[in-house]
């Protein structure tokens, strides 16, 4: 089985605080993605990755970074954490197979971020 | 840019009866994928069923079958006896395979579904 494993399900920062947010895959996915999980809102897209050190954003990317030096590895970084980050994260990986149906997303447990 | 529209913020059904959680899509492309997201309660999401935009039969997975009109832009799901189990959050999702963002997927708000001892 797929295994998306995500470093802490429950995390409280500091306004300010620099935080990483880290995720990693077992099944050598190409792709990595960066979701945030708000009620009413549904998943948006921050960031994804399709190979080790290249990057894209994706809807929402402001105040955020990431990083991918391993091609199982994709952190997410809040440069300086703000009140209006309190947010699910969640992240997904998924192999690159140009046409192919099997090009599902699998998913973390999710990361619930609390900025006090 | 594709939008993905789920319409019933919340939905509840009785354990065993049958409920179709709706899906409706906008889009310019031909060639898309479309998908279901089950997000139990503190748990991960997994995929529920998958269609592809080019075939024209209806996707099912055991109990959960789809309802896909592409010229409607509408993708419904049908669970069929109803579990306590399927209690959930669902998602559906679109997914390009074309030009800019594609293979990313565009999430509705989701449907929230309880099911009823």
């Amino acid at each position: 089985d797929v295994k998306v494993t995500q470093s802490s399900r429950y995390l409280v920062k500091r306004t300010g605080e620099k935080v990483f947010l880290e995720c990693v895959q077992d099944m050598d996915h190409e792709n990595m993605f960066w979701y945030r999980q708000d009620p009413g809102l549904g998943l948006r897209l921050i960031y994804f990755s399709y190979d080790v050190k290249m990057k894209e954003k994706g809807d929402i990317p402001e105040g955020y970074s990431v990083s991918r030096e391993k091609k199982e590895r994709f952190s997410l970084i809040l440069e300086s954490a703000s009140t209006n980050q309190t947010s699910m994260y969640l992240c997904a990986s998924s192999f690159w197979l140009a046409g192919a149906s099997y090009n599902e997303q699998f998913f973390g447990p999710g990361t619930r971020l609390t900025v006090l | 840019a594709q939008t993905v529209t789920q319409s019933q913020p919340e939905m509840s059904v009785q354990e065993a009866e049958t409920v179709t959680l709706s899906c409706t899509y906008d889009t310019s492309e031909n060639n898309y994928y479309l998908f279901w997201y089950k997000q139990p309660p503190s748990r991960q999401m997994i995929l529920v069923i998958r269609q592809e935009a080019y075939k024209q039969q209806n996707a099912t997975e055991n109990r959960f079958s789809v309802n896909f009109q592409k010229a409607a832009k509408s993708f419904s799901l049908k669970i069929s006896d109803s579990q306590l189990g399927d209690t959930a959050m669902y998602f559906c999702a679109f997914m390009k395979l074309q030009g800019a963002g594609s293979y990313q997927l565009t999430f509705g708000k989701g449907t929230k579904l309880s099911v009823i001892p």
